[in-house]
């Protein structure tokens, strides 16, 4: 099945200076990698995702880049903020041959980004 | 809009005893996973439906049986609960696989 492994395990930063936050993937068939924040006691919610197509997207302060000759994908967020402290999650996911989804979604482990002021 | 629903949001348990985590969702969404969360390890696939009446293993499966007889509805079942299931328990759904997964705000089990 597949493996994701998601680096660093912590990461702190001063506000506006950048975040970057890598992931690896094992099966080659991926092709959905979202990225998704948890503020402490909430629930995890999707910020940004891309698909195997594509090899980079961006929304505002926040990019994602995929290798997928290297099978990693990464994500930059620009000029931090305090807000942005959270717990982050990469996955990956595949559909199926013919189109059909599978809907099982692998976690990295969680990076725990820290922004001071 | 309720999105997704999980009840209850805090469980304490004795060793043995079984209990039933529900979710709901009212999005019409095909797929439902059940996922827990450990300090250090991520989100963690217990058991997963791409339908109703279809359900497959995740990464962590025993333990736990899960039914999918409705498409709105996806509960998680502690057949005889052990400490080492002591966790933070979300429920996900999504329209496919491949698409955003919304979950639901999660409950925290302690197994004594």
């Amino acid at each position: 099945g597949e493996n994701v492994e998601q680096h660093p395990s912590t990461l702190s930063v001063q506000e506006g200076d950048s975040a970057v936050i890598k992931c690896t993937y094992s099966d080659s068939a991926s092709n959905y990698f979202p990225w998704y924040k948890q503020e402490l006691g909430k629930r995890p919610q999707l910020i940004i995702d891309i698909r195997s197509n594509v090899g980079e997207k961006k929304d505002q302060r926040i990019a994602v880049t995929l290798n997928k000759t290297a099978k990693h994908f990464s994500l930059h967020i620009t000029e931090t903020q305090p807000e942005d402290s959270a717990v982050y999650f990469c996955a990956a996911s595949r559909s199926g041959a013919g189109g059909t989804s599978y809907g099982k979604l692998t976690f990295g482990q969680g990076t725990i980004l820290t922004v001071h002021p | 809009n309720a999105g997704v629903t999980q009840t209850p949001k805090f469980q304490v348990l004795k060793t043995g005893q079984s209990m039933t985590l529900q979710c709901a969702q009212d999005m019409n969404h095909e797929y439902m996973s059940w996922y827990r969360q450990d300090p250090g390890m991520g989100l963690r696939l217990i058991h997963y439906s791409v339908g109703a009446g279809i359900t497959d293993q995740g990464e962590v499966p025993n333990g736990y049986n899960v039914s999918r007889s409705t498409t709105e509805d996806f509960p998680l079942r502690l057949l005889s609960a052990a400490p080492s299931q002591t966790s933070v328990y979300f429920c996900a759904s999504s329209w496919q696989g491949t698409t955003e997964a919304f979950f639901g705000q999660g409950t925290r089990l302690t197994v004594v």
